[in-house]
Parts: structure tokens; sequence; C-alpha cells
């Protein structure tokens, strides 16, 4: 079975504190990506990488930044959390092979900033 | 850009009954995937079922089965015989063929149908 991890479940910042968000994939998956989930908005793309150190852009990247170095790892930074960042964040990750690109996640980290 | 509606927030079934879960997009693309996730209460979102767009026969997993009407752009979801476990979110989400930067692309969400299992 796929395994994607998040390092922390509940997370608690302060306004402009320097946030790091980790994911990590056991199964050499070239996709990863980063979802926000809202109530009421379900889910967002933030950024997604397709190979180590490539990134693009998804619908909602303001405020953002992400980074891969190694496959398995792809982080997600918050350069300045604002309230308004208070947020569950789910990484999720996908073969990427077009016939079978599922995406799998992580059991998601709640951010709140204060 | 792609849209993806779920029009139903919240529904309730007795257990064993079926329940349809309704899903509608707005694409100019002509190949793409279309998903069924849940999420239950421990917040673990699961792949329920997925759909190629150039297939025409509807997609079954188990209890689990879609009604994909591609002209349409509907792509509901019917869970049969349904179980207290069933109990979750369920979103429904659209993904393109047509790659953007490398071979690879986000899904787009819905917002999200809270499906309640009653005993």
């Amino acid at each position: 079975d796929v395994k994607v991890t998040q390092s922390s479940r509940y997370l608690v910042k302060r306004t402009g504190e320097k946030v790091f968000l980790e994911c990590v994939q056991d199964m050499d998956h070239e996709n990863m990506f980063w979802y926000r989930q809202d109530p009421g908005l379900g889910l967002r793309l933030i950024y997604f990488s397709y190979d180590v150190k490539m990134k693009e852009k998804g619908d909602i990247p303001e405020g953002y930044s992400v980074s891969r170095e190694k496959k398995e790892r792809f982080s997600l930074i918050l350069e300045s959390a604002s309230t308004n960042q208070t947020s569950m964040y789910l990484c999720a990750s996908s073969l990427g092979l077009a016939e079978v690109d599922t995406q799998y996640f992580g059991p998601g980290t709640r951010l709140t900033v204060l | 850009a792609q849209t993806v509606t779920q029009s139903q927030p919240e529904m309730s079934v007795q257990e064993a009954e079926t329940v349809t879960l309704s899903c509608t997009y707005d694409t100019s693309e002509s190949n793409y995937y279309l998903f069924w996730y849940k999420q239950p209460p421990s917040r673990q979102m699961i792949l329920v079922i997925r759909q190629e767009a150039y297939k025409q026969q509807n997609a079954t997993e188990n209890r689990f089965s879609v009604n994909f009407q591609k002209a349409a752009k509907s792509f509901s979801l019917k869970i049969s015989d349904s179980q207290l476990g069933d109990t979750a979110m369920y979103f429904c989400a659209f993904m393109s063929r047509s790659y953007s930067g490398g071979g690879a692309d986000g899904l787009t969400f819905g917002k999200g149908t809270h499906l309640i299992i009653q005993p």
C-alpha cells in the first residue's frame, strides 16, 4: 500500500512565524501535491511537483512556497504565517503514469495561526 | 478552468438503503479522469472509485458504482446496501489528462457531500 505521511497532525503557530509542513511518500511516486481544505470550500490546490526540484503553482499559491530536494519529500512553506492560513493541509502523491494517475493522500495537518 | 459542483451539502439515509450522490462538472476538455474520494471522520482521504472519460462503461467497485453521463457532464455515485462505515464526507474530483508542465496536474474538487448513515 502507498503510504503518505505528514510530519504533524496538529500545529499551532503565531502570526509572522515561518512554518514548514513536511510530507513524505514511500512508493517512489513522481508527483506530489499540497492542498488546503476549508469547510464549505472543499480542497484547493496550492502547489504541485512532478520531479525533484520542479514545481508548479496551483490555484491558490499566494503566501506559500514549496521545496522538493528529494523525490520522496515535499515541503510546504509559509514564509510569514497569517491567520487566514489557518486550515487543514493535505499532501498527496501519484505515480505519474497517465493510465494509473490516482492521487493518494496523507492524514492532514491542522494548522492554527494565532 | 474546470469546475465541479456537488449540490447536496448533506444527506442522511438508513442503513442498508441505496443512496446516490450527485456531481456535475464543467470542462472544455475531452480527455480527463473523474474520481470519488471518501473522507471519514478520522480525516484520511480514500479513493472510492475512478472513471476515465474515454471509457463508456460505468466503473464499479463492490457496493459503489457510478453513473457517468459525458454529454450531460454528470458523474453520480451510487452506494448500495449502505453501511454505518460509509458515514463520511464524499468529494467528487476532476483531473485533466492534458497535463500542464511536465506530466502532472492537480485535482479540482467539489465542496463535498456529508453522508450520514443512520442505524
